[in-house]
């Protein structure tokens, strides 16, 4: 099966540049994250959807940063313009369906994440 | 965000070694969840742990929930080469939102 796919897995670009990422998650998966993780640090959530909605973008620094899912499959995460500080690795993951996933009377999502997209913004 | 602290930041192992790490946070958390990322890719999920006091093992790890919801640790027995990486810890404590560490690195000692 295959996993959570990201394209591209590297991009230099250079400051007021726009640039995009994108992920096409595990076949069936409906949740779909973009993640932020900067050099030494752990992945933080920037955007989630199910299916086509951002169910929680509260952490999307919304200036900037825009997130598509039309069609509730593949996804995209824009950045205009770049700053240097954007710098990072941006990952995607997915999780099953909600009625999947219940454990204990609660909701637990295990999320599998992509490779990730390495930007240097210079 | 919830602070989670990864214990040590950084260690190197020889082969054959046993290796602990551990996270401390400050909140309680109702699962804890045990990544490793390899240079280049993303993190893959090693252990999940779902109750307090649970103790799991898949193959050479093993890793515990603490009994008071506010730490877990990850054992790695008797070390290979491709165990290098950087492990990072992770709380959830409902749904979906989970709480990273900054990661331990784990390197081969020459």
């Amino acid at each position: 099966e295959a996993g959570v796919v990201q394209s591209p897995r590297y991009k230099i670009i250079e400051k007021k540049q726009p640039v995009a990422f994108w992920c096409n998650p595990i076949s069936g998966h409906n949740t779909l994250y973009w993640y932020r993780q900067n050099l030494g640090q752990g992945p933080e959530l920037l955007i989630r959807y199910e299916n086509e909605e951002a169910v929680d973008d509260s952490q999307l620094p919304k200036d900037r940063f825009s997130a598509e899912r039309l069609k509730g499959v593949d996804s995209t995460l824009k950045i205009q313009p770049a700053e240097l500080g954007d710098s990072a690795v941006y990952l995607c993951a997915s999780s099953f369906p909600r009625t999947a996933r219940l454990l204990a009377g609660t909701y637990q999502e295990t999320q599998y994440f992509g490779p990730g997209t390495r930007l240097l913004v210079l | 965000g919830q602070q989670l602290n990864q214990s040590p930041q950084s260690m190197f192992i020889q082969e054959g070694e046993d290796v602990s790490m551990n996270c401390t946070s400050s909140s309680i958390f109702n699962t804890w969840l045990w990544y490793k990322q390899d240079p280049g890719e993303g993190p893959v999920l090693l252990i999940a742990l779902y109750k307090a006091g649970e103790l799991t093992s898949n193959g050479r790890l093993t890793a515990q929930f603490g009994i008071t919801r506010k730490d877990s640790f990850l054992n790695i027995s008797a070390s290979i080469p491709s165990d290098v990486g950087i492990y990072f810890c992770a709380g959830q404590l409902r749904d979906y939102k989970l709480s990273f560490g900054a990661g331990t690195t784990v390197t081969v000692r020459a």
